[in-house]
């Protein structure tokens, strides 16, 4: 089966810009979710869709970071204005089940924020 | 809130050495288990995980993983390592039948010398 797909695969802006990275969740996926991962730390936990609604957005620094995952499926994460300590690589996964038995991740966007 | 210790951020060995990392939890109710693999230029995949029943479980090649309660940890081990181990390991907790995401552990890179 297809996998958990992103893009773009890289991404360098400079600081006070704006960002944006894409998913697509494995086909039937009804859990969708958003981490980061800063280099030399384990990745955290963004934000979390079930279908088109968030689960959990507690981590999420929402006076520059948004997401939305219109009609259920694909997702988009945007940052905007970026900043330094936004360098990181974004991994979405998702999961066919409601408690995250099994994630599925995709390959990740590294954003370089100069 | 939940918290992931791994003891050991880089480990070195030799083919056919036994391996065991170590990952503590602090979280004080039922807890879901999972130890997370990423090969060099992979995107991250499970490995293997603890939901409920026998706490010793055993995952994809030939990796196992025990749970104990009372020490809040679940250490990974293999008895005979390979070249083709070497990756970073990831430890991570969800609670038990939350529908939260993992929070994970900062990850030990592991070498495998030939």
């Amino acid at each position: 089966e297809a996998g958990v797909a992103q893009s773009p695969r890289y991404k360098i802006i400079e600081k006070r810009q704006s960002v944006a990275f894409w998913c697509n969740p494995i086909s039937g996926h009804a859990t969708l979710y958003w981490y980061q991962q800063i280099l030399g730390q384990g990745p955290k936990l963004l934000i979390q869709f079930q279908n088109n609604g968030v689960v959990d957005d507690s981590q999420l620094p929402k006076d520059r970071f948004s997401a939305e995952r219109l009609k259920g499926v694909d997702s988009t994460l945007k940052i905007q204005p970026a900043k330094l300590e936004d360098s990181a690589v974004y991994l979405c996964a998702s999961s066919d089940d409601r408690v995250g038995e099994k994630l599925f991740f995709g390959s990740g966007t590294q954003l370089s924020v100069l | 809130a939940q918290s992931v210790s791994q003891h050991n951020h880089h480990v070195i060995l030799s083919e056919a050495a036994s391996l065991e990392l170590g990952c503590n939890y602090s979280y004080g109710g039922t807890v879901n288990l999972f130890w997370y693999v990423q090969y060099p230029g992979q995107h991250l995949q499970l490995l293997l995980k603890y939901f409920s029943g026998d706490p010793l479980v055993k995952g994809i090649k030939g990796f196992e993983a025990e749970f104990i309660k009372s020490k809040f940890s679940f250490n990974l081990r293999k008895p005979s390592v390979q070249w083709s181990d070497t990756a970073e390991y990831f430890c991570a907790v969800k609670s038990g039948g939350g529908a939260d995401g993992l929070t994970f552990g900062k990850g030990t890179h592991l070498i495998i010398q030939p």
